[in-house]
């Protein structure tokens, strides 16, 4: 078992659709991440979470909606996504003393 | 604000070539953190190493090694004898906390070694 799971590793979704993405990680770390990777931009940080409570946006829009339930779990809720928003999203927890650990990432695609 | 700059976006080497993948970064922060990432086909980034900036000993690990010159503010990466195995895109990062909690990355370099 990894670290970090992400489902779905794949998603194709609708403009005018809502879907979730999951993020699980089994460290016993307190922080976790949302960073997304577009094909022409660098990985960026969207969120992070400490003790479940959010402690960075960075400048994230709406359509997109994280919640942490616990300290092992992470969404992103999605919707009303743009085409330009397909991309790799992926998962990261960690904590002091600790580097980033990463999930695969779930590869989404808007039509 | 931080930036990283990882000039090379794509490297092909033939196996046991050594290569290096360069890594310039920009900080106002005294104290900060550098990191490099792997990151294979599967999609996952798997940690290499971390760096301090207060520590600008070079450090070595097995095939690879990385060169730390706060005087240039580079942070580059060798793999010497490349195997295809190492074919991957590799990131360079930076943060201001230990943990990394939230890393500014480069743009990658795509290391492809052929056999």
């Amino acid at each position: 078992e990894t670290g970090v799971t992400q489902t779905p590793r794949h998603l194709v979704m609708g403009m005018t659709n809502k879907k979730s993405l999951k993020c699980e990680q089994h460290l016993g770390h307190n922080a976790m991440y949302w960073y997304k990777q577009s094909a022409k931009k660098p990985l960026e940080l969207m969120f992070v979470y400490n003790f479940k409570e959010q402690t960075e946006n960075n400048s994230v829009p709406s359509r997109f909606s994280p919640e942490c339930p616990n300290s092992s779990h992470l969404f992103l809720h999605l919707h009303t996504l743009q085409p330009e928003d397909s991309a790799l999203y992926l998962c990261a927890g960690g904590g002091e003393g600790t580097e980033a650990f990463f999930g695969q990432g779930t590869r989404l695609t808007v039509v | 604000a931080q930036k990283v700059t990882q000039a090379q976006t794509e490297i092909s080497v033939v196996e046991k070539e050594d290569v290096t993948l360069d890594c310039v970064y920009e900080t106002r922060d005294t104290t900060y953190y550098l990191f490099w990432y792997k990151q294979p086909p599967s999609g996952e980034l798997v940690f290499l190493i971390r760096r301090n900036s207060f520590d600008e000993q070079n450090e070595i690990s097995g095939r690879y090694s990385w060169n730390f010159q706060k005087s240039t503010s580079s942070f580059n990466f060798t793999i010497t004898a490349s195997q295809v195995v190492d074919s991957a895109v590799y990131f360079c990062a930076l943060s201001d906390n230990e943990a990394g909690n939230m890393l500014t990355f480069g743009g990658g370099t795509r290391l492809m070694v052929k056999p």
